[in-house]
């Protein structure tokens, strides 16, 4: 089964600080793995991805680190501030050209001033 | 205006009415999707589209059925509601080129359903 399991399901981090969200899957024919954002009242916005050859993108204070071994990757927003507590799911897109994204069940973050 | 417009934005219903959700896009993208949100589950995929002559099954379909009216207008019906159908219902598209930048989802800004 196609499958993405996403955690922590809720995470409280200080001003500051460093948020981690971690993303696991199963299936191999996955080829792409993004991340959206997701605030209050809105759709999901695309944060940042990766390809599964390359082991760490950063995009400002956003880094996403992928390992195609254990089959893992991770968010990590570095120096967190109040404005992006939202909601953030990581997906993967099932390879074949159909640009169709399995979502993980999302990690709700609040950070805290 | 959005660029991808959801209506309703709300909508209460009763056990077995029939009721349709609108989607439309002003991106000029080929790929359009629909997406069902519930609380600790993510984002599931309903039913999406290539294009106008191309309608597919995703992971939830059953008790949905959608119309792909023209490359912009993706419609998403429920024929006989139910309770269990009460989420939050997202529209999406893409872009159908290569490159990393076409793969990004827009999403509309969603239709809160509740079926009671």
């Amino acid at each position: 089964q196609q499958q993405v399991k996403q955690s922590p399901q809720s995470l409280i981090v200080q001003k500051g600080g460093i948020s981690i969200i971690n993303c696991a899957y199963e299936n191999t024919a996955f080829d792409y793995f993004p991340w959206y954002q997701q605030f209050p009242g809105k759709g999901p916005a695309l944060l940042i991805a990766i390809r599964p050859d390359v082991s760490e993108k950063k995009e400002g204070r956003f880094t996403i680190s992928f390992n195609k071994s254990a089959k893992q990757f991770s968010l990590h927003i570095m120096d967190s501030q109040p404005g992006d507590s939202a909601t953030y799911f990581c997906a993967a897109r099932i390879s074949g050209g159909y640009n169709k994204l399995i979502f993980g069940a999302g990690t709700r973050l609040a950070v805290h001033p | 205006d959005a660029d991808v417009t959801q209506t309703p934005r709300n909508r209460i219903t009763k056990t077995g009415k029939r009721i349709m959700l609108e989607c439309s896009q002003t991106k000029g993208h080929d790929r359009m999707y629909w997406y069902r949100q519930d609380p600790g589950l993510g984002l599931r995929l309903i039913y999406y589209s290539f294009d106008v002559k191309d309608i597919n099954k995703g992971e939830i379909s059953d008790g949905y059925s959608v119309s792909r009216q023209a490359q912009a207008k993706f419609s998403l019906s429920l024929e006989s509601a139910i309770p269990n159908q009460t989420a939050l219902y997202f529209c999406a598209t893409s872009d159908s080129g290569s490159g990393e930048t076409n793969y990004g989802y827009t999403f509309g800004s969603g239709t809160r359903l509740t079926v009671v």
